[in-house]
């Protein structure tokens, strides 16, 4: 079974400072993906990052950047130059075995500070 | 474009009765899902649908039925509303590939049930 572990359920961060939301993950599936949703107070679900398993770099997206270390089975998100909409929930999830369907952590709330 | 729709947004049910919560995707995605997030929790799959005619049980499907007549829709039907039930409904998409697999989210049904 898949299992997605998100360890800090709530962050404060200085305004311009760099954050890592950590996450890590469980599966027996050699071919696997890992991605992050932010999910701002309005309740939508936006895809942010995407890694898989056998991408040999870390992937990045504009301020995010997915840290994917996969002996430790981690793949934490970092986002440099916090602004204040990053304020919101973040999520860390996983695909794999050939499935779409996604497993979900619990959630990191992010709120940053003026 | 649209992307994921979902209505209603809102819903009040009293135990017992039951309801169809609709999706719609108008970019021919194959694959598209139902999620439930309760408070303080990541989302968990209810059903899937890899295409027309062909659905499948999450990780929590009792209490809800569904059915995938064309590729755009995929309504959630729920048969004997219990306060259990209770929670924000999310509709996914996402094309059936063993690429990046992407899942796209609508905006959510905030259901709550007396």
């Amino acid at each position: 079974a898949q299992k997605i572990t998100q360890t800090q359920p709530g962050m404060f961060v200085q305004e311009k400072e760099a954050v890592t939301l950590d996450c890590t993950y469980d599966t027996s599936d050699p071919s696997y993906g890992l991605f992050w949703y932010k999910q701002p107070s309005s309740g939508e679900m936006i895809f942010l990052i995407y890694q898989g398993s056998y991408d040999q770099q870390n992937a990045t997206e504009g301020r995010y950047s997915l840290n994917f270390q996969k002996a430790r089975k981690s793949a934490n998100l970092v986002i440099s130059a916090s602004q204040l909409g990053d304020s919101a929930m973040y999520f860390c999830a996983m695909r794999g075995g050939g499935a779409q369907k996604l497993v979900f952590g619990q959630g990191t709330r992010l709120t940053i500070n003026p | 474009n649209a992307g994921v729709t979902q209505t209603p947004k809102f819903q009040v049910l009293k135990t017992g009765q039951s309801m169809t919560l609709q999706c719609a995707q108008d970019m021919n995605h194959e694959y598209m899902s139902w999620y439930r997030q309760d408070p303080g929790m990541g989302l968990r799959l209810i059903h899937y649908s890899v295409g027309a005619g062909i659905t499948d049980q999450g990780e929590v499907p009792n209490g809800y039925n569904v059915s995938r007549s064309t590729t755009e829709d995929f309504p959630l039907r729920l048969l004997s509303a219990a306060p259990s039930q209770t929670s924000v409904y999310f509709c996914a998409s996402s094309y059936r590939s063993t690429g990046i697999g992407t899942q796209y989210f609508g905006p959510g049904t905030r259901l709550l049930v007396l």
